[in-house]
């Protein structure tokens, strides 16, 4: 089974500041991990993906993230803040097994002050 | 267009009534997820399709919901008798399977449920 803790249901940073979002996973199984955005009113939308590999990914819209399999942690960052990155951002796991869910986390607010 | 298309945007119908949401899948995507998403909540797993067949409803919350992928598809979720708290949006995914893929979901914009 898995389970996704994200820390911080709202993140608010200043047009320029560093995103940092916190997702922490539990997992029986090795994880894949993913990011996705929700603007308001909008599906949701992939921005990274960790499968194998290299453990920092990167995505689109200047967003990346590191696996860290030690303390079981895949923080999203950006180094610099815009304000179109104002939305929802969810961390989510899921197995390796094939067709398997994908389980979600709690979601992480983030708002951007000019 | 080439996403995820669901219908209707959104249902706002009365308690105990009956509700059909429809999910229409990319082409060639053959894994379809249904989810449902409450008000400040991530997303909550319903049923999963591989092909026609389900192969996984085990977040289904009760018997009321059921939903079918009788070509392996379009999907329809059906909630019957309907209570205030089935009120959400409803989130239709669909994923390319096989070996070596990653399994990305691609989703809809979702239909907002409203039982008055």
């Amino acid at each position: 089974a898995q389970s996704v803790t994200q820390l911080g249901s709202h993140v608010s940073v200043s047009e320029g500041a560093l995103v940092l979002l916190r997702c922490n996973y539990s997992s029986s199984v090795p994880p894949y991990l993913f990011w996705y955005v929700q603007y308001p009113n909008q599906g949701l939308q992939l921005l990274l993906k960790y499968t194998t590999g290299a453990t920092l990914v990167k995505g689109i819209n200047g967003f990346e993230a590191e696996f860290k399999k030690s303390e079981t942690s895949f923080h999203l960052t950006k180094p610099s803040a815009h304000m179109s990155d104002a939305a929802e951002y969810f961390c989510a796991v899921r197995g390796e097994t094939s067709g398997s869910r994908l389980t979600f986390g709690e979601g992480t607010q983030l708002t951007v002050n000019p | 267009g080439a996403g995820v298309s669901q219908t209707p945007s959104n249902k706002v119908t009365e308690k105990g009534k009956y509700v059909e949401l429809r999910c229409d899948p990319i082409s060639g995507h053959t894994a379809l997820y249904w989810y449902r998403q409450s008000l400040g909540q991530g997303p909550e797993f319903l049923i999963y399709f591989q092909g026609t067949g389900a192969a996984d409803d085990s977040g289904l919350p009760n018997d009321r919901f059921f939903a079918v992928r009788p070509e392996g598809s379009v999907s329809t979720l059906k909630i019957q008798r309907t209570e205030r708290g089935d009120s959400a949006v409803y989130l239709c995914a669909s994923s390319l399977m096989g070996q070596g893929n990653t399994g990305e979901l691609f989703f809809g914009e979702g239909s907002r449920l409203t039982v008055l």
